[in-house]
């Protein structure tokens, strides 16, 4: 089983402040996943990422997948208090699974 | 709306008890789950089924028994329920088994 570690687990900020969230594994991923939690609701996919070394951006949020397709990391800019949540990595790990990190979360102090 | 949706939101009871969660996507998708999120936020699969077929089963006590009666329904029956049990229980479904999940809203558990 393909394992993905994010880190920090626990990160909180002033409104107004850059952040930025790490997923990272020791296996290749063909995609990664990322996944917006908020309380009381389940993950809502916000981003998949698929080829090496790609940059999306989802208005202030920027995802990137790493060169050798092993890690993931998620930057937001001037974070505000909507971007409060668990932010979740995913990928295929094999055997018609899709491994989930344990996630990022994020509070965005007004 | 197109959607996962479950029911109840919320579940309490007390420990021993037999209790049942209903999930029903209108997404014309083949595959639907069930996860297991504790109060770690660890979001852990249960149970897969792609066109009505269990494909897999992780290691969950067999007090937990999934029926899936159509594809577009996959509920989820607990029998003697147990204080380990409280948790946030999460139904999704996908197109293709290692596809892009969307997921229902939850159904939070409190074994008393």
């Amino acid at each position: 089983t393909q394992l993905l570690e994010q880190s920090p687990q626990f990160l909180s900020i002033q409104e107004g402040e850059n952040l930025t969230v790490y997923c990272n594994s020791s296996s290749v991923f063909s995609s990664l996943q990322w996944y917006r939690q908020e309380p009381g609701e389940g993950p809502v996919l916000l981003v998949t990422v698929v080829t090496g070394g790609e940059v999306k951006k989802l208005k202030r949020l920027t995802f990137q997948f790493g060169d050798a397709r092993k890690d993931s990391s998620l930057h937001i800019t001037a974070a505000q208090p909507g971007d409060t949540g668990l932010y979740l990595c995913a990928g295929p790990g094999g055997n018609n699974r899709l491994a989930f990190g344990k996630g990022n979360q994020v509070v965005v102090i007004p | 709306d197109t959607a996962v949706s479950q029911t109840p939101k919320y579940l309490v009871t007390q420990m021993g008890n037999d209790k049942s969660i209903k999930c029903e996507q209108n997404l014309g998708h083949d595959t639907m789950y069930w996860y297991k999120q504790d109060s770690k936020k660890f979001l852990k699969i249960m149970f897969s089924y792609n066109n009505k077929e269990l494909i897999i089963n992780e290691t969950v006590p067999n007090r937990f028994s999934p029926k899936s009666p159509d594809k577009a329904h996959l509920n989820l029956h607990i029998n003697s329920l147990e204080l380990g049990d409280s948790a946030v229980y999460f139904c999704a479904s996908s197109q293709v088994l290692e596809g892009t999940r969307l997921f229902g809203a939850g159904t939070r558990l409190s074994v008393l």
